[in-house]
Parts: structure tokens; C-alpha cells; sequence
């Protein structure tokens, strides 16, 4: 069947270099934020969370960055490995929502 | 370990064909998702179940049916299939409905219709 990555908006770069995948939320309200890397046949995997309490929170090789002025949420990724490629999806969570609203996603792609 | 698991992991329908689609977790969450994926359109929530005993609709619910069926599982159906429901669907599960809990994603039944 037809790749869930086609007609996503595509990052490539070389192994070793920083990536910075970008997301813009939707909703103004929303406190909760999350990041999914999903590989190719496989489900979505948490990556990272933020509060919106917090402008950055670090983990094992990624940051994310939140700026609610903007509504505009960031993953970098540290010196980026062919193991890193997959398809990144922000999520998000208004309060007084059951659920987790998903954006489309953005494909990583790492060249060796 | 096994987390969400899934069945079947891929299935071809013909036309008007009924299926269940099943979903458990061994977690002990308390919610459930059903969402879709279509290339380009992102995850797109079609059913959940914020506890046992409750289903409510997402955002594309037309031509699906859920079943609570006990804490840890939580199935799909597709009454009369259509080729517009071939897709990916995943199941996913989390502590509790609303903020502060992210899910835990089983690994996707791929669907198609014919």
C-alpha cells in the first residue's frame, strides 16, 4: 500500500548534522504537548513531552522547544543517525480534551 | 513487555464485507484509542473509550463500531466495508483520558478494500 510519508513535507540530511523538525498547534488553549517518531511499518513511539509551563525540555539527544506566542513547537534531534529516519508527529492536548489532537508530520530522512 | 497488541496485521476485504478489528493492552490503562492513518492526512481519531463501560465518537466515525469489551480490549468493526476505510488502523492506550498522558501505539493493522 502507499506510504503513510508520501506527500509529507520531507528534512534530509547527513549523518552526524543536527535536525530541527518544526511543528505549528492549532489550538491556543492547548498545555500539553508531544512528540511521536513513527518508522516506517510500524506504530508511533513517544519521543519527548512539554508543558506549557516550560519553554524547553531536554532528553537523550533531543530538545523540544515550545513557543506559545507563536503556537510553534520544535524537536531538534543531536548529531542525527540513519537510525533516526522516520516520520516525527506533534501532538497536542487543550484543556477539558480527552484526547490528543495529531499533526501530519514531517519526514526525517539521514543520509550515511 | 507486549504493550498494545493488535490482530490481525493486515487483511484485504471485498466490498461490503464485515471484520473486527481487535486491540489489547496489558498495561492496565485505562483509555483507549482508535485512529486511522491515510497517507498525507496524519492520525485521525475514529473512536475511544476514556474508561470501561464508555465509548464516545473522534473525529471520523462514520462506518465503524466499537466494543469496550473489558479493560484491556477494546475492538473495531466495520459493518459493510468500503474501499474509503482501506487505511491503517492503530489502536493505542494510555492511563487516563485528557492531559498529561500520552499513548502507547500498537504496531497497525493495515486494511484493504476492494
Amino acid at each position: 500500500g502507499e506510504s503513510v510519508g508520501l506527500h509529507l513535507p520531507t528534512l534530509s540530511v547527513q549523518e552526524g548534522d543536527n535536525s530541527i523538525i518544526n511543528c505549528a498547534y492549532s489550538n491556543s488553549a492547548s498545555d500539553y504537548f508531544i512528540w511521536y517518531k513513527q518508522e516506517s511499518g510500524k506504530g508511533p513511539q513517544f519521543i519527548i513531552d512539554i508543558r506549557s509551563n516550560m519553554d524547553k525540555r531536554q532528553g537523550q539527544r533531543v530538545t523540544v522547544l515550545l513557543n506559545k506566542t507563536v503556537k510553534h513547537l520544535s524537536l531538534q534531534i543531536a548529531a542525527t543517525q540513519p537510525g533516526d529516519s522516520a516520520v516525527y508527529f506533534c501532538a497536542e492536548s487543550p484543556p477539558g480534551y480527552s484526547t490528543l489532537t495529531f499533526g501530519k508530520g514531517t519526514m526525517l530522512l539521514v543520509s550515511p | 513487555n507486549a504493550g498494545v497488541t493488535q490482530t490481525p496485521k493486515f487483511q484485504v476485504l471485498k466490498t461490503g464485507q464485515s471484520m473486527t478489528l481487535q486491540c489489547a493492552q496489558d498495561m492496565n490503562h485505562n483509555s483507549m484509542y482508535w485512529y486511522r492513518q491515510d497517507p498525507g492526512m496524519g492520525l485521525r481519531l475514529i473512536y475511544y473509550s476514556a474508561s470501561e463501560g464508555t465509548t464516545d465518537k473522534g473525529e471520523v466515525p462514520n462506518g465503524y463500531n466499537v466494543s469496550r469489551l473489558n479493560k484491556r480490549e477494546f475492538s473495531l468493526r466495520l459493518e459493510s466495508a468500503a474501499p474509503s476505510q482501506t487505511s491503517v488502523y492503530f489502536c493505542a492506550s494510555s492511563e487516563a483520558a485528557g492531559q498529561g498522558y500520552g499513548y502507547t501505539f500498537g504496531s497497525g493493522t493495515r486494511l484493504t478494500v476492494v
